[in-house]
């Protein structure tokens, strides 16, 4: 079974400062972990994806994220952040295996302020 | 890339109707479709997995005789909210796996949602 918990529900920072999400996840085999950004009454786009190739992965819109093993982590960051990165991101997690669903986090909101 | 497209994109309807949301994968073909729920400011629940040409899968606690799932075509699976009551408005996502490799998904495509009001 997989899960992913994401830490702080809401994130706040000033434009132009890093950004830093959390994602934390829970597989019993490998992994396939993504980050999805929403923005209001809107569906998901993909921002970046791990699927055992690269540890770290450079996604749209200036984000990446590093997928730590031993940490159990896919934390997305980006440089700058931008006024237009304002939206709810959802780190998700999949076996990867087949037609299964993805298993989202609670989803982290980040505001950015000018 | 490949797209998934959701159609209405919002609907607002009566107490008591039922209301048919659509899930098309435009340029691929998706013998799975999974249907999202979203509550406000909540994440994404999965409530069920439409197989084409089975009866769909649904997750503990979604009533499948409220929820019907019709998956008749590799391109098209559809969602009805039958009997509608105010408690089920919400925001309804689709998804579709874009297959790249033989048993291995790795791009999963979402439908624009679907904003259900019921009144």
């Amino acid at each position: 079974a997989q899960s992913v918990t994401q830490l702080g529900s809401h994130v706040s920072v000033s434009e132009g400062a890093l950004v830093l999400l959390r994602c934390n996840y829970s597989s019993s085999v490998p992994p396939y972990l993504f980050w999805y950004v929403q923005y209001p009454n809107q569906g998901l786009q993909l921002l970046l994806k791990y699927t055992s190739a690269a540890t770290l992965v450079k996604g749209i819109n200036g984000f990446e994220a590093e997928f730590k093993k031993s940490e159990t982590s896919f934390h997305l960051t980006k440089p700058s952040a931008h006024m237009s990165d304002a939206a709810e991101y959802f780190c998700a997690v999949s076996a990867g295996r087949g037609n299964t669903p993805l298993v989202f986090g609670k989803g982290t909101r980040l505001s950015v302020i000018a | 890339g490949a797209v998934v497209s959701q159609h209405p994109s919002w609907v607002i309807c009566k107490s008591g109707t039922s209301v048919k949301i659509e899930c098309r994968s435009l340029d691929f073909q998706a013998t799975t479709m999974f249907w999202y729920r979203q509550f406000p400011k909540q994440s994404l629940m999965l409530m069920a997995t439409s197989n084409e040409g089975s009866k769909a899968t649904y997750e503990q606690g979604v009533e499948k005789d409220k929820f019907l799932i019709n998956h008749a075509s590799l391109t098209l699976s559809t969602l009805t909210v039958t009997s509608a009551h105010p408690e089920d408005s919400s925001f309804y996502i689709c998804s579709a796996f874009f297959p790249r490799t033989l048993g291995v998904n790795t791009e999963a495509f979402f439908g624009q949602g679907t904003r259900l009001t019921v009144v």
